[in-house]
C-alpha cells in the first residue's frame, strides 16, 4: 500500500548545528504535509505544516521543503538545541479522505551539548 | 488554552476486564481522531468522526474495540474484552476544519496483564 516513510531512523547532531531530516511519500493525491515532533511520555506535538502549492514554508528556527517532483519532504532545524531532541514524524494528508492522515514511522534526533 | 485532554493518563488492568478511554476535544474542533501507538507498528489510526459521526472505522483492529462520541466535547474508546496484545499508547487528537493540523493529547498507556 501507500505510505509515508522516513530514511533516517535515527539523527546525532551537535548543539548549534543545523539539523535535516527527510521524509518520503508515496501518494501524488497528497495535499497537506505536517511535521510532528513527540518527545517521550507526551503526544505528537504541532510543528510546522505545508499545502501541497507551496515548496517553502517557514517558521521559528524550522523550514519545511516540499518537492513534489521527487515525492520527498523535508524538516530544517537550524541552530538544533537540547530541547528539540525528540522523535520527528511526517505526515501526508491525502485529498479527498475525509483529513485521515498517514504517518511516517519517525526519525529520533539527538542532541549532543 | 488547554489542549486535548485524556484520561486516564495511565491503566494497568488484567486481561478480559473492559477498558474505557475518554478524549475531551479542544473546544471547537469538528473532527475526533483515535490512534494507537506500538513500536512495531508506529502510530496508526483507528477510527475518526466529524461533527460527533464516526466516518471511518477501518483501522479498528476488532469487534472487541468501540468508540462513540455522543456530543462535541466528549468520545470515548472502549475494548472488550482487553487483551494482552492491546497494550499500547493510545492517542486522541482533534482538528478544526480540513486543512488544518491535528493536535494531540499526551495519550493513555495501556498495559494489560
Amino acid at each position: 500500500g501507500e505510505s509515508v516513510g522516513l530514511h533516517l531512523p535515527t539523527l546525532s547532531v551537535q548543539e548549534g548545528d543545523n539539523s535535516i531530516i527527510n521524509c518520503a511519500y508515496s501518494n501524488s493525491a497528497s495535499d497537506y504535509f505536517i511535521w510532528y515532533k513527540q518527545e517521550s511520555g507526551k503526544g505528537p506535538q504541532f510543528i510546522i505544516d505545508i499545502r501541497s502549492n507551496m515548496d517553502k514554508r517557514q517558521g521559528q528556527r524550522v523550514t519545511v521543503l516540499l518537492n513534489k517532483t521527487v515525492k520527498h519532504l523535508s524538516l530544517q532545524i537550524a541552530a538544533t538545541q537540547p530541547g528539540d531532541s525528540a522523535v520527528y514524524f511526517c505526515a501526508e494528508n491525502i485529498a479527498n479522505q475525509g483529513g485521515k492522515l498517514i504517518f511516517g514511522q519517525g526519525t529520533e534526533l539527538s542532541v549532543k551539548p | 488554552d488547554a489542549g486535548v485532554i485524556q484520561s486516564p493518563r495511565h491503566e494497568v488492568t488484567e486481561m478480559g476486564q473492559e477498558v474505557t478511554l475518554r478524549c475531551k476535544p479542544i473546544s471547537g474542533h469538528n473532527s475526533l481522531f483515535w490512534y494507537r501507538q506500538t513500536m512495531m507498528r508506529g502510530l496508526e489510526l483507528l477510527i475518526y468522526f466529524n461533527n460527533n459521526v464516526p466516518i471511518d472505522d477501518s483501522g479498528m483492529p476488532e469487534d472487541r474495540f468501540s468508540a462513540k462520541m455522543p456530543n462535541a466535547s466528549f468520545s470515548t474508546l472502549k475494548i472488550q474484552p482487553s487483551e494482552p496484545r492491546d497494550s499500547a499508547v493510545y492517542f486522541c487528537a482533534s482538528r478544526f476544519g480540513a486543512g488544518q493540523p491535528q493536535h494531540f493529547g499526551d495519550g493513555t498507556r495501556l498495559s494489560i496483564l
